[in-house]
């Protein structure tokens, strides 16, 4: 069964403290996502990869990081959390290019910051 | 720039009716494909349907088609029979040839079965 797997389904971090957020996919695909869910604003790319060490800001990429280092693996690090990073955090991969091919979501990551 | 516009924030059905959830996208791209997914509130997302810009006939999966129209750049979904567990946010996503990579979301729509 494909899976994308999310590390934490749930964490309460402090201001000022690092985050990681985990993602693995069995898939073998070459793209990974990073999106943030908040109500009434849907989904938002934070930063997308499409190859191992690659990546490319999306839509709100400003106090957040990420990291390619395995194919199957993509990081997401908040440098120093922020209240206004509370939400829920979507990891999802793709395969590459065309416009077939779904997106496979993780099980989600609902991170709240004090 | 691409755009998907989900019209209706929240909608209610009669249980075992069918419902009708908007869709309208604005591509020039002749070549893009449409997914419908489906968000209960866990969290998870779940892909539910697919429509290619070339496919000629509309896609169903089960309980679940696309009204696609392309002249009018619509893909509605369209829920037959409804069940309690259809409750649920729906989203409509676009991909096409030009962005290759990128997904492009709708805003989604709550749906709430009533039985």
């Amino acid at each position: 069964d494909v899976k994308v797997t999310q590390s934490s389904r749930y964490l309460v971090k402090r201001t000022g403290e690092k985050v990681f957020l985990e993602c693995v996919q069995d898939m073998d695909h070459e793209n990974m996502f990073w999106y943030r869910q908040d109500p009434g604003l849907g989904l938002r790319l934070i930063y997308f990869s499409y190859d191992v060490k690659m990546k490319e800001k999306g839509d709100i990429p400003e106090g957040y990081s990420v990291s390619r280092e395995k194919k199957e693996r993509f990081s997401l690090i908040l440098e120093s959390a922020s209240t206004n990073q509370t939400s829920m955090y979507l990891c999802a991969s793709s395969l590459a290019g065309g416009f077939t091919g779904e997106l496979f979501f993780g099980e989600g990551s609902r991170l709240t910051v004090l | 720039a691409q755009k998907i516009t989900q019209t209706q924030p929240g909608m209610f059905v009669q249980e075992k009716e069918a419902v009708t959830l908007d869709c309208t996208y604005d591509t020039s791209d002749p070549s893009y494909g449409l997914f419908w997914y489906k968000q209960p509130s866990s969290g998870e997302m779940i892909f539910l349907i697919y429509q290619g810009s070339y496919d000629q006939q509309n896609a169903t999966e089960g309980r679940y088609s696309l009204n696609f129209q392309k002249a009018r750049k619509s893909a509605n979904l369209v829920i037959s029979a409804s069940q309690l567990g259809d409750s649920a946010m729906y989203f409509c996503v676009m991909k096409n040839w030009e962005s290759g990579n990128q997904f492009y979301f709708g805003t989604g729509t709550s749906l709430t079965v009533i039985p």
